[in-house]
């Protein structure tokens, strides 16, 4: 039972270049995230995706993108990657609603030079 | 101001007593709220999960909810080193229920 996975797992980007973080879930979840973790700050929402077809800003899209691929799948691409978005990145999956509970992938960790 | 409040901490108690974490909130509305641990280098996992006033008991820990003063509150008794962890409080805001936002967590150290 995989549940959420993430790739990659580390990744290491040069200022200006672009990638793209993959995340897909297994639990048939309508609702998927992406948060970023920084020392001290949390889990800052960077994008969801309520269900499959929509996708809106969390606390903190600047400099990010994100497709909703299909119900599995979600993606965040950093476009031209800056060291401020170095950080460790958690794609997070839930049902919806209030109620339920959201499962978390195992996250990647990006730094950019 | 952040939809959900937490004081980072670090909060150190000492094993066996009881550790005491807390959250703010800004949303009147919101109805529902979790409590995750995150150990080093890990993923959250949830621990506890509220949505009405009062306190919801699960084996050493206790969450408690007071929607007229917009604070949850998690207890956990017999604290164990085991429990050294970040505990991060979430709830989805009225408005936008689909969000999921958290507090910037609060450091829980247990020595022995």
């Amino acid at each position: 039972n995989a549940g959420v996975t993430q790739t990659p797992k580390f990744q290491v980007l040069k200022t200006g270049q672009s990638m793209t973080l993959q995340c897909a879930q297994d639990m048939n979840h309508n609702s998927m995230y992406w948060y970023r973790q920084d020392p001290g700050m949390g889990l800052r929402l960077i994008y969801y995706s309520a269900s499959e077809g929509t996708t809106d800003k969390g606390e903190v899209p600047n400099g990010y993108n994100v497709s909703r691929l299909n119900k599995r799948e979600f993606s965040l691409r950093l476009e031209s990657a800056a060291p401020s978005q170095t950080s460790v990145y958690f794609c997070a999956s839930r049902f919806g609603g209030t109620n339920t509970e959201a499962f978390f992938g195992q996250g990647t960790r990006l730094t950019v030079v | 101001q952040k939809e959900v409040e937490q004081n980072s901490g670090p909060l150190s108690v000492p094993e066996g007593a009881i550790a005491s974490l807390n959250c703010t909130y800004s949303d009147r509305g919101s109805q529902s709220f979790f409590w995750y641990r995150q150990y080093s280098g890990k993923s959250p996992e949830l621990i506890m999960f509220i949505y009405s006033n009062g306190d919801k008991e699960d084996g050493r820990f206790t969450a408690q909810l007071n929607k007229a003063s917009q604070y949850v509150s998690l207890l956990i008794r017999d604290s164990q080193p085991s429990d050294s962890a970040t505990y991060l409080c979430a709830g989805p805001p009225v408005l936008g229920y689909n969000k999921l936002i958290f507090g910037a967590g609060t450091r829980l150290a247990v020595h022995p």
